[in-house]
């Protein structure tokens, strides 16, 4: 079936100005999250969403960083007024509430989005 | 906090030998490791998932284990090939998220 796509796959913007990054989850996974790959450095979580329920932020760096999902499927990840440092690959993963085969909690990777601000 | 480590940072080796890449973690509460593979300018693609209870997992030519008491993961890929070149990454789940290690970038030459 269709994997995690996220779109765009390249973003180029100017300091200051606002992006929406968005993802398309697995269809049926409820869990989805964010993460930030900056250039020579690991990944950093972002935020979790699950379900309904409350998203978990404690990832996000600065009020800068908003995310929103409509119930179980798209997320838009926006980040306003941005700054040099922002540039990085966003990815989005998502993964199913229970799992087969003892696979539950895998974590499925899109593509990501290469976000540079000049 | 977690932290999540890999040694080495890079390695190189002829084709056909066996690789071994080391991941070690120092929250032992974790529910699951997951291993990853990142080739340049690409996402992550899944290896193998070892759940906290499990001691190891296989997959064709892949074998990874898990020891949560010594907060140690070693992924091993036998008999490597050109193909497998690319960046190794292992994850520590616990919580409401994965803690990445910073990755091995491997080159395996013809």
């Amino acid at each position: 079936g269709a994997g995690v796509s996220q779109s765009p796959s390249n973003k180029v913007t100017e300091k200051g100005k606002d992006v929406e990054l968005r993802c398309d989850p697995i269809s049926g996974h409820t869990a989805l999250y964010w993460y930030r790959q900056r250039l020579g450095q690991g990944l950093e979580f972002l935020i979790y969403f699950q379900g309904n329920s409350a998203p978990d932020k404690s990832g996000l760096p600065s009020d800068r960083f908003s995310a929103e999902r409509t119930g179980e499927s798209v997320s838009t990840l926006t980040i306003q007024r941005t700054q040099q440092e922002d540039s990085a690959v966003y990815l989005c993963a998502s993964s199913p509430s229970t799992g087969t085969s003892g696979r539950w909690g895998e974590q499925f990777f899109g593509p990501g989005t290469r976000l540079t601000v000049l | 906090k977690q932290e999540v480590t890999q040694i080495p940072a890079a390695l190189s080796v002829p084709e056909g030998e066996n690789l071994v890449l080391n991941c070690s973690f120092t929250d032992s509460a974790i529910y699951n490791l997951q291993w990853f593979r990142q080739d340049p300018g690409k996402g992550l693609t899944s290896l193998l998932l070892i759940q906290s209870s499990q001691r190891e997992q296989t997959s064709g030519r892949l074998n990874a284990s898990l020891d949560k008491s010594s907060g140690r993961s070693t992924l091993y890929i036998a008999a490597s090939q050109p193909g497998d070149s690319a960046t190794y990454l292992c994850a520590g789940a616990a919580g409401n998220k994965l803690t990445f290690g910073g990755g091995t970038r491997v080159l395996v030459k013809p």
